[in-house]
């Protein structure tokens, strides 16, 4: 069963840093591209960033550029987002999502909060 | 970038109706188009790839249809556990992957 588990969401002031982290199971994990969306309460998704299956590719929406850095880690079956210089606009469910190979997401985690505030 | 505009952004039906979504993008995406359906509290899911594959383990009273800047998603007989939100996204300006604003559908 394809399982997908974020965890390091939480409490951070603007400006501060986080980690997220996202465990992935039940599939060969070098085999896809993969995926951070999020969602601000009450609002719609965003496509925040991508990684390629062997990190040669890396990509990241306006909002983000420069402040986040999506990583995976093969060996460990892991995905990652580093996010920098948060702001009160960051704050949102992040999802990790694996990429079909047509562009769609077809298994997502569960979200993990974040929440930018003083 | 190129903008999704769904139609209706809600809509309030009843168990058996038939519901048909629209999404319009600001440029031609040819079948760059997918659905997904998101529940409260919940992750959004796959239900359409390619505007109109259906993906594997989504009831086949889900279609999709169109191409190039007019997409539909078409409930055939609503269930009670269609009631959800329902978004479209354009996987043709890779990688950034829009999606629409999202329509609710509601119990009448």
């Amino acid at each position: 069963e394809v399982q997908l588990v974020e965890s390091g969401g939480g409490l951070v002031k603007p400006g501060g840093s986080l980690r997220l982290s996202c465990a992935a199971s039940g599939f060969t994990f070098t085999n896809y591209s993969m995926n951070w969306v999020r969602q601000a309460p009450g609002k719609g998704l965003e496509w925040v960033s991508s990684i390629s299956s062997r990190s040669s590719y890396l990509f990241y929406a306006d909002s983000v550029k420069g402040r986040f850095t999506i990583s995976r880690d093969n060996a460990k079956n892991s995905l990652y987002l580093q996010m920098n210089s948060l702001r009160a606009e960051d704050t949102a469910v992040y999802y990790c999502a694996r990429d079909k190979a047509v562009g769609a997401y077809d298994y997502w985690g569960q979200g993990t909060l974040v929440t930018v505030s003083a | 970038d190129i903008q999704m505009t769904q139609s209706p952004s809600s809509l309030s039906a009843s168990v058996g109706d038939r519901v048909t979504i629209t999404c319009r993008p600001s440029q031609s995406i040819s079948t760059y188009l997918n659905w997904y359906q998101q529940k409260l509290g919940k992750a959004p899911k796959l239900l359409i790839y390619a505007a109109s594959s259906l993906q594997s383990g989504v009831p086949s009273r889900f279609s999709g249809s169109g191409s190039g800047t007019d997409f539909t998603l078409t409930i055939s007989s609503l269930q009670p556990e269609d009631f959800a939100t329902y978004y479209c996204q354009q996987t043709y300006s890779t990688p950034q992957y829009t999606f629409g604003q999202g329509t609710r559908v509601e119990i009448k």
